[in-house]
């Protein structure tokens, strides 16, 4: 069964360096989104992006982050300067093509930023 | 802000009881979906409703969205081991904007 792939698992950083997410997505979707999950807290939304351009985006994506989709398959989340309080599990999730109502997002394992 | 409050936020109980869990909001959402998480794990996708009143069953999960598409409920008949984790329900409004709004979260624990 497709599913939506995220690497590294567990990325450990220093304050202040830049660290960069990867996702990629489930082939046949064409709507792609961020959210992460501080830890003991809510899932809450960072972006969504559809036709390489962010939709939406949400009061804690910042100038310090930013997302991009290089290529056909893969989709990235880059932090520019981590602050102590980027420490969280970051999720990618996608969703095929418009379908009314149904807003179906499958998303990845996650992965765990450490900010030192 | 759109909030989703779930009840209650822990659940301990023993293997063959039900339960329900209560998804609550003030806003509208035009469509819901319930997560199943385990520690260390994304969401995983159990169910999507998005009529007023439908009720969908997943073998021994039955979701219900309420009339006015603010509330949602799952109940779990007979619940076992297998069925710990954390639920979570996620709200969408279809339109201008696509993003889930999720829910606070109920723990459940089913001991054998």
């Amino acid at each position: 069964e497709p599913e939506v792939t995220q690497t590294p698992s567990h990325q450990v950083t220093q304050m202040g360096q830049e660290v960069i997410l990867r996702c990629v997505p489930i082939s046949n979707h064409l709507y792609f989104y961020w959210y992460r999950q501080i830890l003991g807290q809510k899932v809450e939304f960072l972006v969504s992006f559809y036709n390489n351009e962010i939709s939406e985006k949400s009061e804690i994506f910042d100038d310090q982050f930013s997302v991009e989709r290089p290529d056909g398959s893969n989709f990235t989340l880059k932090i520019r300067s981590t602050k102590l309080e980027d420490s969280a599990m970051y999720f990618c999730a996608s969703r095929e093509e418009f379908r009314g109502p149904y807003n179906e997002q499958f998303f990845g394992p996650g992965t765990r930023l450490t900010v030192l | 802000t759109q909030l989703l409050e779930q009840s209650p936020q822990f659940l301990s109980i023993q293997e063959g009881e039900n339960l329900t869990v209560y998804c609550n909001s003030s806003s509208v959402f035009s469509s819901l979906q319930w997560y199943r998480q385990e520690p260390g794990e994304g969401p995983v996708l159990l169910v999507t409703v998005v009529t007023g009143g439908e009720v969908k069953k997943l073998k021994r999960l039955t979701f219900q969205f309420g009339d006015a598409r603010k509330d949602s409920s799952l109940h779990i008949t007979a619940a076992q081991p297998g069925d710990t984790g954390l639920y979570l329900c996620a709200g969408a409004k279809w339109g201008n904007t696509d993003k889930l709004i999720f829910g606070t979260g109920t723990r459940l624990q089913v001991f054998p």
